[in-house]
């Protein structure tokens, strides 16, 4: 089974301070993906890693930086928290084969106070 | 560009009655199209995906290349059926394909 684990469940920060949303494979795929999930929204892409150091923006890459230092771990990271910036933040792995199918880490509720 | 519009926010039936999902999209070139279900206090998770035309839990999508729609469909609602979905096709392009999500349905099943 592929495992995708996001370090916190909910994170309370403040407005400036720098934050760090961590995601974890267990496995040795290539692809991870960052999305923030907003009610009317859905999902939109923020940045996304095709291998280790390698990155790509998303949709709505503004305000946001990532890191993939190693290929089990990809982190995203909002350099200045805003309140705007609130919301669910969902990680993803696109296992390998046929099917293209993504995997979801549990993801993390971020409050910017 | 590639979009996907899911046209209703909310759609509520009552157990056993049929539901519609809709779901259409503009794409050049031949799309490869998933559905992902959120149950509540679940992550997001693959239900069915185009290519291998399947039924999941009771549910089909038929891709309609000329109405460039892939509308989720159930004949008999159930209360687990209840979650948020997501229509989502494939963007290809850049260093990888990635999936481009839907703004998503909420299904509420009465009982």
């Amino acid at each position: 089974d592929v495992k995708v684990t996001q370090s916190s469940r909910y994170l309370v920060k403040r407005t400036g301070e720098k934050v760090f949303l961590e995601c974890v494979q267990d496995m040795d795929h290539e692809n991870m993906f960052w999305y923030r999930q907003d009610p009317g929204l859905g999902l939109r892409l923020i940045y996304f890693s095709y291998d280790v150091k390698m990155k790509e923006k998303g949709d709505i890459p503004e305000g946001y930086s990532v890191s993939r230092e190693k290929k089990e771990r990809f982190s995203l990271i909002l350099e200045s928290a805003s309140t705007n910036q609130t919301s669910m933040y969902l990680c993803a792995i696109r296992a390998g084969g046929y099917y293209n199918e993504q995997f979801f880490g549990p993801g993390t509720r971020l409050t910017v106070l | 560009a590639q979009r996907v519009t899911q046209p209703e926010k909310l759609l509520s039936v009552f157990k056993g009655a049929p539901v519609e999902l809709k779901c259409n999209y503009s794409y050049s070139g031949s799309p490869e199209l998933f559905w992902y279900v959120q149950y509540s206090r679940q992550r997001l998770q693959l239900l069915l995906r185009h290519i291998s035309r399947e039924s999941i839990k009771g549910f089909t999508a038929d891709l309609n290349k000329g109405e460039t729609s892939f509308h989720l469909k159930k004949p008999f609602a159930q209360e687990e059926d209840s979650a948020m979905y997501y229509c989502a096709p494939y963007r290809y392009g850049g260093a990888t394909n990635k999936l481009i999500f839907g703004t998503g349905t909420l299904l509420a099943v009465q009982p």
